[in-house]
């Protein structure tokens, strides 16, 4: 069955330093997202993305954050300037859209990222 | 703000029984729901889901209810199995882009 894979793994930065994250989606899906989820807390909704462009972003998505899908194949998450309590799992997902009854998303397996 | 309530953080079901999950949502909007699995260092998987204009929906041992008078949806397991030891999630969406997500209650299966 095919997947969402996430590069890397774990990421460990210092504060203040850029990251990207990045994500290989489905190859024919349509719809791309970005969640995450601090330790201990819910999965949270960052920001969703279709074609070429931001459809939906959460009030955490600030400046601070960008997406983009440079090639046709990958999705990235950057952070331009890493915070301590951006320290959480970051999930990407995918789905062929046409309502989610008809395409769920399809998560991979998560980034870690720990800010230090 | 928590539109998306899972109250039980776990839940320890004996196997063979059956395994109730809950959840309650505030936000009259949503008009669709989804439960999603999530085993340690992997992605929430999805599970099964349900339309607002449905109160049940069934796929094998799982069935998911919904009470839209009381805002309030559960997710039944049975029999439990040993592999169905792991987090459950309950979503929502109001039938746009995003999906929000409960806490997540954390499923024991007993030998």
């Amino acid at each position: 069955e095919p997947e969402v894979t996430q590069t890397p793994s774990h990421q460990v930065t210092q504060m203040g330093q850029e990251v990207i994250l990045r994500c290989v989606p489905i190859s024919n899906h349509l719809y791309f997202y970005w969640y995450r989820q601090i330790l201990g807390q819910k999965v949270e909704f960052l920001v969703s993305f279709y074609n070429n462009e931001i459809s939906e972003k959460s009030e955490i998505f600030d400046d601070q954050f960008s997406v983009e899908r440079p090639d046709g194949s990958n999705f990235t998450l950057k952070i331009r300037s890493t915070k301590l309590e951006d320290s959480a799992m970051y999930f990407c997902a995918s789905s062929g859209g046409g309502g989610f009854d008809n395409s769920p998303l399809h998560f991979g397996n998560g980034t870690r990222l720990t800010v230090t | 703000d928590q539109q998306v309530k899972q109250n039980s953080p776990s839940l320890s079901v004996q196997e063979g029984r059956i395994s109730i999950l809950n959840c309650d949502y505030t936000n009259s909007m949503f008009d669709y729901f989804l439960w999603y699995k999530k085993y340690p260092a992997e992605g929430p998987t999805f599970l099964i889901s349900i339309s607002s204009i449905k109160d049940k929906n069934e796929d094998g041992r799982f069935t998911v209810f919904l009470n839209k008078s009381a805002k309030h949806l559960s997710l039944h397991i049975v029999p439990s199995q040993p592999g169905d030891s792991a987090v459950y999630f309950c979503a929502a969406s109001e039938g746009d882009d995003k999906i929000i997500f409960g806490k997540g209650t954390r499923l024991h299966i007993l030998p």
